[in-house]
């Protein structure tokens, strides 16, 4: 068990470029989820991946953002005319989960990826 | 929707110290409650966890009780040491209804922990 892989660790772009992060998960697990985290805030959901699947994605995803996951296992997020106000850490996860709530597995994340927009 | 409303930090105790960081939430349906902790320069980590209602979660020393009739889950810790200087994050999954996926994380803004020696 590698743990939940995030690559690159930073990036710094500049407005109006596109980026792309990727998110190797542990490879066991179905669920795959992306999540955005700025400075003194808690991480906040963006979209979720059942195997290659994408069930839900967030009000905060603006059209510029979107998501892969093609085999059900890494996944990337691109985005596109990037703006200083997506300046953040990117933080993947994942999990087992099953239909018995109580048996999935908690959340594993990675280490994120610091995206600087100047 | 769902939410989670942690104390502001940061937080600053001395070595062996007893911590309390308070944690309350709104939810629907009966959510898992959860405590993840960030080191510095690290990802987040699961700390403890409790499922239902009047469950103790437990790990390093940190406690953490499910109290649905306050809607609480108050992190404590007895003595604290240097090295448990970090953010602390309260959350919760409430499956289909959290807005954050099957077994999705609604969290708090986070408690900067600092154990002085």
């Amino acid at each position: 068990d590698t743990g939940v892989s995030q690559n690159p660790r930073h990036k710094i772009t500049k407005r109006g470029q596109n980026v792309t992060f990727r998110c190797d998960p542990i490879s066991e697990h179905n669920r795959l989820y992306w999540y955005r985290q700025t400075l003194g805030q808690g991480p906040e959901f963006l979209t979720y991946f059942q195997n290659e699947a994408q069930l839900e994605k967030s009000r905060l995803l603006s059209d510029r953002f979107s998501a892969e996951r093609p085999k059900g296992s890494f996944s990337t997020l691109e985005i596109q005319r990037t703006e200083q106000g997506d300046s953040a850490m990117y933080l993947c996860a994942s999990s087992l989960g099953s239909n018995n709530w109580q048996a999935n597995s908690p959340l594993h994340f990675g280490n994120g990826t610091r995206l600087t927009v100047t | 929707g769902n939410s989670v409303t942690q104390m502001e930090g940061p937080v600053t105790l001395s070595e062996e110290a007893f911590l309390t960081i308070n944690c309350t939430y709104t939810a629907t349906g009966y959510p898992s409650l959860f405590w993840y902790v960030q080191y510095p320069g690290e990802g987040l980590q699961l700390l403890l966890k409790a499922t239902k209602a009047d469950d103790k979660g437990s790990n390093k020393g940190f406690e953490a009780t499910y109290r649905k009739e306050t809607t609480s889950f108050h992190l404590e810790k007895g003595s604290v040491q240097v090295s448990d200087s970090a953010v602390y994050f309260c959350a919760l999954s409430g499956g289909f209804f959290s807005g954050g996926g099957a077994d999705g994380l609604t969290f708090g803004k986070g408690t900067h922990l600092i154990i002085q020696p």
